[in-house]
């Protein structure tokens, strides 16, 4: 089955630590994204990638990093200078960011900072 | 720059009752896209729908149809005979086609939709 995978499902650390979430995607999809969910809120960019080595920041980019080595992956690097990293992730991917088709999510990571 | 509200926060209604999602954007773009998402509690983005700001023409797919009207800028979404599967958060977006919003998709907060048996 098409789709993407996010893991883990849940993930716990301590302040002052990076934490790298997966993002993969079988779909076949050129373009890749990135969103961070917090409660009772929408979904906000923080990056997205149109093709393999190459990315763009979205509108929460500070804090985080990303990656785009292979079409299949783009994972998220939450590193220590984001100030409130505790959030709901989820990432997401469509056939081509220029012709704005749907995208599609995986089911998220839920990140604990502590 | 580009805005989506919806000013509904939470909806309940009983089951077979119709509900329908008030979504308002704004954009400087003269071409773009929006789109309806429901997110239910597993957490995972469902894609509902999508309109393209040339067409208005509204349409019904099975019980879900929606009102795009260009001189209000409001994409409204409607369930029609809701059930309790329909209960989730339901997120309009929006896409323009400038450089800067090419590709982007701007969320509003998320309207809950609670339906009771």
């Amino acid at each position: 089955d098409g789709g993407i995978t996010q893991s883990p499902k849940y993930l716990f650390r301590k302040e002052g630590q990076n934490v790298t979430l997966s993002c993969e995607q079988n779909l076949n999809h050129d373009a890749m994204y990135w969103y961070r969910q917090d409660p009772g809120q929408g979904l906000r960019l923080i990056y997205y990638s149109q093709i393999v080595n190459d990315f763009q920041k979205g509108d929460i980019a500070e804090g985080y990093s990303v990656s785009r080595e292979k079409k299949e992956s783009f994972p998220l690097t939450v590193t220590s200078a984001q100030k409130n990293p505790t959030a709901f992730y989820l990432c997401a991917s469509s056939i081509s960011a220029g012709d704005l088709y749907e995208q599609y999510f995986g089911p998220g990571t839920r990140l604990t900072v502590t | 720059a580009q805005k989506v509200t919806q000013a509904q926060t939470e909806i309940s209604v009983v089951e077979k009752e119709d509900v329908t999602l008030d979504c308002v954007y704004e954009t400087r773009d003269t071409t773009y896209y929006l789109f309806w998402y429901k997110q239910p509690p597993s957490g995972e983005l469902v894609f509902l729908i999508r309109r393209n700001s040339f067409d208005e023409q509204n349409e019904i797919s099975g019980r879900y149809s929606w009102n795009f009207q260009k001189s209000t800028s409001s994409f409204n979404f409607t369930i029609t005979a809701s059930q309790v599967v329909d209960s989730a958060v339901y997120f309009c977006a929006l896409s323009g086609m400038t450089t800067d919003s090419w590709g982007k998709l701007q969320f509003g907060a998320g309207t809950q939709v609670v339906v009771t048996p």
